[in-house]
């Protein structure tokens, strides 16, 4: 069965400071995987996605994610925070594997603050 | 913006009532996804209609049940309402063909609450 585990519910960090959100997977399948964040009373934006070409994926507004096999990791980061990033922030592995990227099972999220 | 639209933004309903959720996909799209969101959790998959049939079910009772039409719009029906099926209801879009298809892109959501 696929699944992923979001390590930290909640992570604190000073604007212009590096953020690290972490994310473990498991899956039967060879996994698509993906970050998707969540802002107040918005729906889910997708912020970048792995399936199965560069190891490291590049998404948008700076964010970067490293799929790790070996480590069965896809841990999302950001050089420098911004006050806008503070939202929920999602790790997502595709249901059925690489080829279904549309049947989603997202962790139980990670709430990134900021401060001035 | 998705080009992905639900409606209403907001309901309440009293337990037992049912319910009808809609959503418009984007353009270009023939797949449509439900999830539930209840507070504090991520979302959870529900069911996915492709071409007018249920592809795929999660671990949700019968009396969820939906609706993809012609025009690739779609409802999702929940009837006798319980407490707990108060979440954010998201309605995600996608466009498949045979086994491949494209990442999900997903509404704002429908906020129900079940007195």
């Amino acid at each position: 069965a696929q699944s992923v585990t979001q390590l930290d519910s909640h992570v604190s960090v000073s604007e212009g400071t590096p953020v690290l959100l972490r994310c473990n997977y498991s899956s039967s399948y060879s996994p698509s995987l993906f970050w998707y964040v969540q802002h107040p009373n918005k729906g889910l934006q997708l912020l970048l996605k792995y399936t199965s070409a560069a190891t490291l994926v590049k998404g948008i507004n700076g964010f970067e994610a490293e799929f790790k096999k070996s480590e069965t990791s896809f841990h999302l980061t950001k050089p420098s925070a911004h006050m806008s990033d503070a939202a929920e922030y999602f790790c997502v592995v595709s249901a059925f594997g690489r080829y279904n990227t549309d049947k989603l099972i997202f962790g139980t999220g990670t709430r990134l603050q900021v401060f001035p | 913006e998705t080009g992905v639209t639900q409606s209403p933004t907001h309901l309440i309903k009293t337990r037992g009532q049912q319910v009808t959720l809609r959503c418009s996909s984007q353009s270009g799209h023939n797949t449509v996804s439900w999830y539930q969101q209840a507070l504090g959790q991520g979302p959870q998959f529900i069911f996915q209609y492709y071409r007018e049939e249920e592809n795929g079910r999660g671990n949700f009772p019968p009396r969820f049940s939906g609706l993809q039409f012609p025009n690739y719009s779609s409802e999702l029906n929940v009837n006798a309402l319980e407490l707990d099926d108060s979440a954010l209801y998201l309605c995600a879009s996608s466009w498949r063909e045979s086994e491949m298809n494209t990442e999900a892109f997903f509404g704002q959501g429908t906020r129900l609450t079940v007195v």
